[in-house]
């Protein structure tokens, strides 16, 4: 069975600040990973995906993740923390084999960006 | 120009009753879902359809009906309603994408659902 971990229930930085949100993931075979965030009272927003080939993937909002197979790590990165991205964090973990194939969620990680 | 949409945005009913939620996409998406959020923020897949076919049905109470009459809309029907059942229904849509890899999901704004 698939599965994702986000180890830290929220993270604090300070704005300007470089961020991370960790995510590992366990999947037979090599995943389809994702990065969702969430804003109040709103519906998850699609960030980014790592498919296949570069391991860094680059994606909204000035958001990358980089994926490593050894660790089974996805981690959402960012270089200058904003206020506006205060939000909630999903990593998601898909798996590559064929047919339909459900996406699993990570309980999801609490960004709060300090002015 | 809203991409998936869900009516109604609150529901609140009491314990025993049926309620039903809808929703619609206007990206000529084929793969339509169901997810439940708790007040954790777990988001927990429900039911998924590929072209009007039930593709995914995770482990949720037969109380639960959801129904799809075409690609654009997923409809999800409860009955006798209980406490539980109090959370967060997101409709989200996506592309199959077999072929590439699996398209990212649309969500929606959401469902409160408020049992009392």
């Amino acid at each position: 069975a698939q599965s994702v971990a986000q180890p830290e229930d929220q993270v604090n930085v300070a704005e300007g600040n470089p961020l991370t949100v960790k995510c590992t993931y366990s999947v037979s075979g090599n995943p389809y990973l994702f990065w969702y965030v969430q804003y109040p009272n709103r519906g998850l927003q699609f960030l980014l995906k790592y498919i296949t080939g570069d391991n860094l993937v680059k994606g909204s909002y000035g958001f990358e993740a980089e994926f490593n197979k050894s660790q089974t790590s996805f981690h959402l990165k960012k270089p200058s923390a904003l206020v506006s991205d205060s939000a909630l964090y999903f990593c998601a973990v898909r798996p590559r084999s064929g047919g339909y194939q459900k996406v699993t969620f990570g309980t999801g990680t609490k960004l709060q960006v300090i002015p | 120009d809203t991409a998936v949409s869900q009516t109604p945005k609150y529901l609140v009913t009491q314990m025993g009753n049926d309620k039903s939620i809808k929703c619609e996409q206007n990206l000529g998406h084929d793969t339509m879902y169901w997810y439940k959020q708790d007040s954790k923020k777990f988001l927990k897949i429900m039911f998924s359809y590929n072209n009007k076919e039930l593709i995914i049905n995770e482990t949720v109470p037969n109380r639960f009906s959801p129904k799809s009459p075409d690609k654009a809309h997923l409809n999800l029907h409860i009955n006798s309603l209980e406490l539980g059942d109090s959370a967060v229904y997101f409709c989200a849509s996506s592309s199959s994408g077999l072929a590439g890899g699996p398209d990212e999901q649309y969500f929606g704004p959401g469902t409160r659902l408020t049992v009392t």
